[in-house]
Parts: structure tokens; C-alpha cells; sequence
């Protein structure tokens, strides 16, 4: 139980186009998700919390007009990158809080966007 | 906000022997994880502990809340075990620590 997937695994895309990266929860209900990024070698960094029927809520530094979420299910939350440059180029994670009750996350395979 | 450190940064280990990792963090929290993160950047589950000890297996974890610090124990660590042990923490939303590059030569 308690599985989470994304899609598109690996998205490669050239500079100024957007990029839409889906995060569903496959067996529970997720009134909140959250994205992340990881560099290379570094951790993960949170970037927003995602609220099902509400606005997310951005960490300090992320544009929101930048990577626009949206949570319009309790099964999916989505994340697109606007008019991508290649310094967006990262590995971006979702997870969500389980069925526990807790709050547990459960995290996705991540999404490895390249920007040419 | 809070912060997560992680000790120790990189640590290589004969297969077979035991290790011991540990997370600090700042302030009191309801959520703490213990991930592995594969090569393929999937993060694992290892632990839910914001407080107690709890084992599974050759791994078992304690956290000490009201110290603010986690353990994570690894006894007769195998090869596949390498790679990078995270500690997050936090309530509603999660802090990662910088994590631990773990690698087990056989």
C-alpha cells in the first residue's frame, strides 16, 4: 500500500516550453502532496506544499509563476515547469501524506528534466 | 526553520561490519523519516520514528525526541546497502538533512 507514481520519468525539452509532471497517489487519497528538487549530489529541497481544491503553498526563493501546481484531485497533483531554461534542469520528487493517519510521506520515483 | 544535520557525511565499510548514523535537528517535530535513496533516485521507506525504537531486520532506529536526535543502525551491512541515507524531519511539511553516502566494499 501507499504507492505514489510520477510521469514522465525522464523529460528532455528545449528552452521556453513547459513541462507538466504528474504525481498520483495509486491506492489512498492525498489531501496534501508535496515537490521537491535534488541537484546532483545534493538533498532534496522543498518546493511547495500542494493542497487538493486550494492554492499551494510556495517555499521562499521558489516562483510560483515559475512552476505552477495544481491539486484538482486526492489522487493528483501536478506540477508544470514555465518556459523552462536549463538552469530548471534537475531531478524533481512529489510525495504524499499516507493513508496512516501520521505524517508519513510517501515519495515518487522523481522526474529527471533536462532543459536543451 | 529547522535544521537537520547528518553525521557522518560519507562513510565506507567492510561487508559485514556495523554502522551506526546519526541525525540531529533543532526544534521539536511530529514527522521523522529515515529514507534510502537507490541509484535510480527512488527514496525508500526505512523508518517512520518521531520518537521510540523500532526494528526491522538487519536495521532498527531510535529517536530520542526530547534530545532532538535520531540513530539509525545498520548491523552486518551487505553491498547493497550503499548509497544515500537521508534523515527528514518536520510536521505538516519535511526538512532534509544533507544526508550520509554510504558504501559497503565486499
Amino acid at each position: 500500500g501507499a504507492v505514489v507514481s510520477q510521469h514522465p520519468s525522464r523529460v528532455i525539452c528545449k528552452s521556453g516550453t513547459s513541462v507538466k509532471i504528474e504525481c498520483r497517489s495509486l491506492d489512498f487519497q492525498a489531501t496534501t502532496m508535496f515537490w521537491y528538487r535534488q541537484f546532483p549530489k545534493k538533498s532534496l529541497m522543498l518546493m511547495a506544499t500542494s493542497n487538493e481544491g486550494s492554492k499551494a503553498t510556495y517555499e521562499q526563493g521558489v516562483e510560483k509563476d515559475k512552476f505552477l501546481i495544481n491539486h484538482a484531485s486526492l489522487t493528483l497533483s501536478t506540477l508544470t515547469v514555465t518556459s523552462a531554461h536549463p538552469e530548471d534542469s534537475s531531478f524533481y520528487i512529489c510525495s504524499a501524506e499516507g493513508p496512516t493517519g501520521t505524517y508519513e510521506q510517501y515519495f515518487g520515483p522523481g522526474t529527471r528534466l533536462t532543459v536543451t | 526553520g529547522i535544521q537537520v544535520e547528518q553525521s557522518p557525511p560519507d562513510l565506507i565499510l567492510q561487508e559485514g561490519a556495523n554502522s551506526t548514523l546519526r541525525c540531529n535537528f533543532s526544534d521539536s517535530v511530529n514527522n521523522l523519516q529515515w529514507f534510502h535513496q537507490n541509484p535510480w533516485g527512488q527514496l525508500i521507506n526505512l523508518f517512520y520514528i518521531p520518537s521510540g525504537t523500532k526494528q526491522n531486520g538487519r536495521l532498527s532506529a531510535t529517536t530520542v525526541a526530547t534530545e532532538r536526535y535520531s540513530l539509525l543502525y545498520i548491523s552486518s551491512s551487505q553491498t547493497t546497502d550503499s548509497g544515500v541515507y537521508f534523515c527528514a524531519v518536520g510536521s505538516n511539511d519535511m526538512r532534509f538533512g544533507a544526508g550520509t553516502r554510504l558504501t559497503v566494499k565486499p
